[in-house]
């Protein structure tokens, strides 16, 4: 299987913050790596699919980047509604697998 | 949009079985790849399996918790979705999350509201 390995596993920042989180594949996953936020209580949503492109309605705040084995997901002026965990998940090999996630707090 | 909506989650004691189902509405449904994902307590998110369109063979694929115990169906009859656990164990404990696989099958793109599968003796 791969793994899929997420950091920092939590993060607190104020509001305009720049927010960094990295997701690292075990293995070259070339770009098919998405990313899902999911807000307190609600399920998760597709933020970011084929590693860089935005889904429909995401805030341009949200960017993703990365390629083979090493990925990023930046927020580039953190927002409140941004509070969430932020999940990768890789769709290169099956198991389908996600990395254990990374909690956005506000300070 | 598309709306899923899931049932059955019920507390259980470890060994037995559940059946666990899921409506979609605002969908073709007939033409989706559909998987269901779950959350343990307070923990990530786990593929547990999905299953194809009948068009392209209604053949399943499970996730390494889910082989031999798990079984996904589907009848585009009713635009419905199951999930089959058995031989259930505690760390089954989850939210089981009904999903819609995106066009390409590389994305989880509709998600439900859950349902919570408690297991305990």
């Amino acid at each position: 299987d791969i793994q899929m390995t997420q950091s920092p596993s939590s993060l607190s920042a104020s509001v305009g913050d720049r927010v960094t989180i990295t997701c690292q594949a075990s293995q070259d996953i070339s770009n098919y790596l998405n990313w899902y936020q999911q807000k307190p209580g609600k399920a998760p949503k597709l933020l970011i699919y084929d590693a860089s492109n935005l889904e429909t309605g995401v805030p341009s705040r949200f960017a993703g980047s990365g390629s083979g084995t090493s990925f990023a997901v930046n927020i580039s002026s953190l927002q409140p509604e941004d509070v969430a965990t932020y999940y990768c998940q890789q769709y290169h090999n099956l198991p389908l697998t996600f990395g254990h996630g990374t909690k956005v707090e506000m300070k | 949009e598309v709306h899923l909506v899931e049932s059955g989650g019920a507390m259980v004691k470890p060994g037995g079985s559940l059946r666990l189902s899921c409506a979609a509405s605002r969908v073709t449904f007939s033409h989706v790849w559909m998987s269901w994902v779950r959350q343990a307590p307070g923990k990530g998110l786990e593929w547990v399996g999905r299953i194809r369109s009948k068009v392209d063979g209604e053949t399943t694929d499970y996730g390494t918790a889910g082989k031999g115990r798990f079984t996904i169906s589907r009848d585009d009859s009713k635009d419905m979705m199951y999930l089959q656990i058995d031989s259930l164990k505690v760390e089954d404990t989850a939210v089981y999350y009904c999903v819609t696989d995106g066009v390409y099958a590389t994305t989880f793109e509709y998600w439900g509201q859950g349902t919570l599968v408690a297991v305990s003796s």
